[in-house]
């Protein structure tokens, strides 16, 4: 069956950096392209971008332009979200979610903590 | 960017009402194209993922019971859940992926009346 599972809570300090993976199983992980969904406590959902799974190409939402990275190690059918100098408001639920026009697949979610 | 509006932001409901979920977009939805409305509903549960309960504003996914109805075209969606089950208690989504930035409603909270 279809499955999307992300990597471990992360607990950070303001200016560190954190990398987040989802691997995919059950499907070609090439067909697909790959989006990332932020969720801040007791917020909604806000869409980050996607990654192109057959050529690694990365779109950004406006607002995940500065310091976040989307990448892919295609062989282990798994995209990583990483997120540079964290600050406070980065304090949030990430979920990868696989792209069928909506989204049908989503990892449990990771999330990923920012304090000091 | 297409901004998407839900309501109401909560409702208060029994066990075994209708309950009926606004969404509307700030542009149209409707394809020319293929005559399709870009809108999906999502179902999310505390400390879990979203589930996805409709696409093309009214196709429901595979394994969603059929009290859950998709309705609308244009800018104008509605989500209706009818003889709400406790199991239903949850926050439902509307979303846009008719262009990118893809939107999100706010969201509407189920609760227990």
């Amino acid at each position: 069956q279809i499955q999307l599972v992300q990597s471990g809570p992360e607990l950070k300090k303001p200016g560190e950096s954190v990398k987040i993976s989802c691997k995919a199983s059950g499907y070609t992980f090439t067909d697909y392209a790959m989006n990332w969904v932020k969720q801040a406590p007791g917020n909604g959902l806000k869409w980050m971008g996607w990654i192109n799974t057959q050529t690694g190409k990365p779109t950004y939402a406006d607002d995940f332009k500065q310091r976040f990275v989307f990448s892919l190690e295609t062989s282990a059918s798994t995209a990583y979200l990483q997120i540079n100098n964290l600050n406070i408001e980065d304090t949030a639920t990430y979920f990868c979610t696989r792209e069928d026009d909506w989204f049908a697949y989503w990892g449990q979610g990771t999330l990923v903590t920012v304090s000091s | 960017d297409i901004v998407m509006t839900q309501s109401p932001s909560s409702l208060a409901v029994s066990a075994g009402e209708t309950v009926t979920i606004n969404c509307k977009s700030s542009q149209s939805l409707l394809y020319s194209g293929n005559q399709k409305n870009y809108l999906a509903w999502y179902q999310q549960k505390p400390g879990q993922s979203p589930k996805l309960l409709i696409y093309w504003a009214s196709t429901r996914q595979s394994g969603v019971p059929d009290r859950f109805i998709g309705s609308g075209s244009g800018t104008d969606f509605t989500l209706t859940i009818s003889s709400v089950q406790a199991e239903d208690l949850a926050i439902y989504y509307c979303q846009q992926y008719y262009d990118t930035p893809y939107t999100f409603g706010a969201g509407t909270k189920l609760e227990l009346k």
